[in-house]
């Protein structure tokens, strides 16, 4: 049972570009959480999917970050017109379902570079 | 409002045993998470406690006591390869959220 995979592992841009960041949840698992995590500092929650739908995406600014997970393929983190601030390493995280015991599971995530 | 408390840094000799204290103050509680997360990589599991007491699993150990929002991961017989960084989280809100604290960096010492 494969793991959690997040890709691209590393991902450069220069100001203004656009990142896509992909994250596929391990079999089974139907919620997708995305964190971005800055050197030396916690994870901090961004955004909450099910399939199809955003159920939670209050730590997620306003502009230029969007996040889908379409019923088809991988959740998407988008981040539109980057800016050096946004350079970290964004950990995609998958769970089967909510109220259990269960723990979410993390990708190997992906380190944003903006330069 | 959610907050959840850690130290910053610890520092610990190898075969030594430590605690890493965590205290939250969340608007909802469905579970506390224990993660280790060693430098440039995803953090892993290590421990759940729903209950009030005391969870073990080897070499870890991690305790809750809900009326005070306060939670300890022990680690006994430490190891170099211990040297990590412990993160505390709590579910919120039956599983709407997971919020976590700043984590620990632990050192350990030879």
């Amino acid at each position: 049972n494969a793991g959690v995979m997040q890709n691209p592992r590393h991902l450069v841009r220069r100001r203004g570009q656009e990142a896509r960041l992909r994250c596929s949840p391990m079999k089974g698992h139907s919620h997708v959480y995305w964190y971005r995590q800055l050197p030396e500092e916690g994870l901090k929650f961004m955004v909450y999917l099910q399939k199809e739908n955003i159920i939670d995406e209050s730590g997620m600014p306003k502009e230029r970050f969007s996040a889908e997970f379409p019923k088809e393929g991988p959740s998407i983190l988008r981040i539109q017109q980057v800016v050096r601030g946004d350079s970290a390493a964004y950990f995609c995280a998958s769970s089967p379902e909510v109220g259990t015991k269960e723990t979410q599971y993390f990708g190997p995530g992906t380190r944003l570079l903006v330069l | 409002g959610q907050n959840i408390d850690q130290p910053t840094e610890m520092t610990a000799t190898e075969g030594a045993i430590v605690q890493i204290n965590c205290t939250y103050q969340t608007s909802g509680f469905n579970g506390l998470f224990w993660y280790q997360q060693h430098a440039g990589e995803a953090p892993t599991f290590l421990s759940y406690n729903v209950l009030d007491g005391l969870e073990e699993k080897g070499r870890f150990s991690s305790f809750l006591s809900r009326s005070k929002g306060y939670s300890y991961l022990l680690l006994k017989e430490l190891q170099m390869k211990d040297s990590a960084s412990y993160l505390c989280a709590v579910r919120d809100n039956y599983g709407q959220n997971f919020v976590f604290g700043p984590g620990t960096r632990l050192s350990v010492l030879p």
